[in-house]
């Protein structure tokens, strides 16, 4: 299987200008997240699904929006984009907690570079 | 989620032992510790987990405090391969699936 992928593998971006990041399992998780990694940081949540239908807000929300209309896909949209949002992201999924004891592995994808110029 | 505590980096001959250390005092008795560790340039990926009793996959060994306010992740014979950021990490049972990741420890392998 694939596992996760997302796309692009890299992207250059004018300020200003909105932009989706695609995410795509096939693990058939019902949680999915993406993370966005600066240089030398380690991965901080920008938004959470726990399930089809659901999202939440992660650490570091702003500018940043997602919906999670089936089980398999997760996109994570930038309205309007800054240079601050220059960074690495990572999606990512896990089998739900609920009924399991909550020690889910969680699968990552290989990531997008998005740099806003 | 209760913080960890590790170096910021480590080194190791090839082929030999590692351990890698992780301080949690503020731990809970229902968070785990769990493992994950990044390669250059990819995603993150998970190592191992445990809650209380020392842990073995193929990949390392977890061992756990007696009285979990620390925790070792042993790679038994390190490999070039290994050279990655291994992140130490808590996650609350009862908690959802969310992740905080730490600045994690660079670990070096010496060829």
């Amino acid at each position: 299987t694939a596992g996760i992928t997302q796309a692009p593998t890299s992207q250059i971006l004018a300020a200003g200008r909105s932009m989706t990041l695609r995410c795509t399992q096939d693990m058939r998780h019902n949680a999915m997240y993406w993370y966005r990694q600066d240089l030398g940081l380690g991965l901080r949540l920008i938004h959470y699904s726990n399930t089809a239908g659901t999202t939440g807000k992660g650490e570091v929300p702003d500018g940043y929006s997602v919906s999670r209309a089936n089980t398999d896909d997760f996109p994570l949209t930038l309205a309007s984009a800054v240079p601050s949002q220059t960074s690495v992201y990572f999606c990512a999924s896990s089998d739900s907690w609920e009924g399991v004891e909550g020690d889910n592995e969680q699968f990552f994808g290989p990531g997008t570079r998005l740099t806003v110029l | 989620d209760a913080k960890t505590t590790q170096p910021n980096s480590m080194e190791s001959n090839e082929e030999e032992p590692v351990h890698l250390p992780c301080n949690h005092s503020t731990i809970s008795g229902t968070d785990y510790i769990h493992w994950y560790r990044q390669l250059p340039s990819q995603g993150p990926e998970y190592v191992i987990h445990g809650l209380t009793s020392n842990v073995n996959n193929r990949m390392a060994s977890l061992a756990i405090a007696e009285d979990r306010k620390s925790s070792t992740l042993i790679l038994h014979r390190a490999t070039l391969r290994d050279a990655a950021v291994y992140y130490c990490i808590l996650r609350d049972h009862f908690g959802n699936e969310k992740l905080t990741f730490g600045t994690g420890t660079r670990l070096t392998i010496i060829p």
